[in-house]
């Protein structure tokens, strides 16, 4: 079965400094790798998504993850870190299921926090 | 830009009680998905459709069920809700896409209690 691993709990990092939350998965087959980004109360937002291509994918926001498939990892970056960037981020992976349809599987989150 | 409603933000219930959670999205999209979210767990998939009248176990479906009668709402059904099924419970919805490319876009939850 497919999974991911969100191996940090929470990411603290200084305003202006560049910021990385981490990403693992175990797939079989080309992975389809999403990262998305919840404030509180609200719901998920999708950031970006790689599929197939270059391996330095960019989203929204100023966001960009490097797919890595020796290392079997998909690591959110952004260069300059803002307070507003606080907040709760997931990785999640596609998967197949036994009747040929398609899932979704969520990482357990991480939550930044960016300090003035 | 989508838009995916809940019936309500937070919801009180009793044990016992059949409760219902709606979703409505306004994109026609044709995949549905419910999931709860707890705190060190992330999101976990209960549901999902991804026709009207179709529907399809997720990974915890126990203890719920879902209706899809139209293709722009997913209804969850807690048939019989108990205290271990109160959590944050997020819709959301996709394009059909490629193999599952297209991304999904969310409600913005509902908390709900049972006491």
């Amino acid at each position: 079965a497919q999974s991911v691993a969100q191996p940090e709990d929470q990411v603290n990092v200084a305003e202006g400094n560049p910021l990385t939350v981490k990403c693992t998965y175990s797939v079989s087959g080309n992975p389809y790798l999403f990262w998305y980004v919840q404030y509180p109360n609200r719901g998920l937002q999708f950031l970006l998504k790689y599929i197939t291509g270059d391996n330095l994918v960019k989203g929204s926001y100023g966001f960009e993850a490097e797919f890595n498939k020796s290392q079997t990892s998909f690591h959110l970056k952004k260069p300059s870190a803002l307070v507003s960037d606080s907040a709760l981020y997931f990785c999640a992976v596609r998967d197949i299921t036994t009747s040929g349809t398609y899932k979704y599987i969520f990482g357990t989150g991480t939550r930044l926090k960016v300090l003035a | 830009d989508v838009k995916v409603t809940q019936s309500s933000r937070y919801l009180v219930k009793r044990t016992g009680e059949k409760v219902f959670l709606e979703c409505v999205q306004d994109m026609d999209h044709e995949n549905m998905f419910w999931y709860r979210q707890d705190p060190g767990l992330g999101l976990r998939l209960i549901y999902f459709s991804y026709d009207v009248k179709m529907k399809e176990k997720g990974d915890i479906p126990e203890g719920y069920s879902v209706s899809r009668e139209k293709k722009e709402r997913f209804s969850l059904i807690l048939e019989s809700a108990s205290t271990n099924q109160t959590s944050m419970y997020l819709c959301a919805s996709s394009l059909k896409g490629t193999r599952g490319s297209q991304p999904q876009h969310f409600g913005d939850g509902t908390r709900l209690s049972i006491l």
